[in-house]
């Protein structure tokens, strides 16, 4: 099974709103990614989690607020958002940094976020 | 100069026909390669991992140029359902990072 579930499939918020993103995997991966996709544009990486840990924050604004509860969940909240950080939000998995050399991410069907 | 660099295309070819994609990477010592292919409006699944050694999957073949820094992804009888954009993913070493290339964009007509 290499399957990584988002919910929800769709968000519509607007900017005064808090909303969550939910990321879960059951492949025992340590590593769990949060990516923002524009259209026609490949994924930018916003934040990575190691082993439950926050190790890379690609100088995201404060508004996303990234959030790992245990080593299946994976959250970003979301709060006073601008029209421009509408795009599809992917979570990813992977096995965990380091452990393998062809370390392979598997995605989630992503969040489609409307900020109006 | 990108880390990671493809033609964004599209490349228009008719079913059957055979289509090549290269992609060049900037650090010499990344040592994990994928191609990804996105279908429109859904996440992005893994195609192919690329080994040094070249590897084939049915229809599909990655090979890797370590001297000239490119991946590259064949396709042969191409069919109307290999549409898609089929993206590049080169990990940065001494990071848990990924790098996307651009993306090049397939249609296979009928």
């Amino acid at each position: 099974d290499t399957e990584v579930t988002q919910t929800p499939k769709h968000l519509v918020m607007g900017m005064t709103n808090k909303k969550s993103l939910k990321c879960e995997q059951h492949m025992g991966h340590r590593a769990m990614y949060w990516y923002k996709q524009k259209a026609k544009k490949p994924p930018e990486l916003m934040f990575v989690y190691s082993y439950e840990k926050l190790s890379i924050n690609e100088s995201v604004p404060s508004r996303f607020s990234p959030e790992c509860p245990n080593s299946s969940l994976l959250n970003l909240h979301l709060h006073a958002l601008q029209p421009e950080d509408s795009a599809l939000y992917l979570c990813a998995s992977s096995l965990g940094p380091g452990l393998q050399l062809q370390e392979t991410q598997y995605f989630g069907p992503g969040t489609r976020l409307l900020v109006l | 100069r990108k880390e990671v660099e493809q033609d964004p295309g599209p490349f228009n070819v008719p079913e059957g026909a055979t289509v090549a994609f290269n992609c060049t990477y900037s650090n010499s010592a990344s040592q994990s390669f994928f191609w990804y292919r996105q279908d429109c409006r859904k996440e992005p699944k893994l195609l192919m991992s690329v080994y040094s050694s070249g590897n084939e999957d049915g229809r599909f073949t990655a090979q890797l140029n370590r001297a000239s820094q490119y991946i590259s992804l064949l396709i042969r009888d191409s069919k109307l359902s290999d549409s898609a954009t089929y993206l590049c993913v080169v990990n940065k070493p001494g990071t848990y990072k990924y790098i996307f290339g651009t993306g090049t964009r397939l249609k296979v007509l009928a």
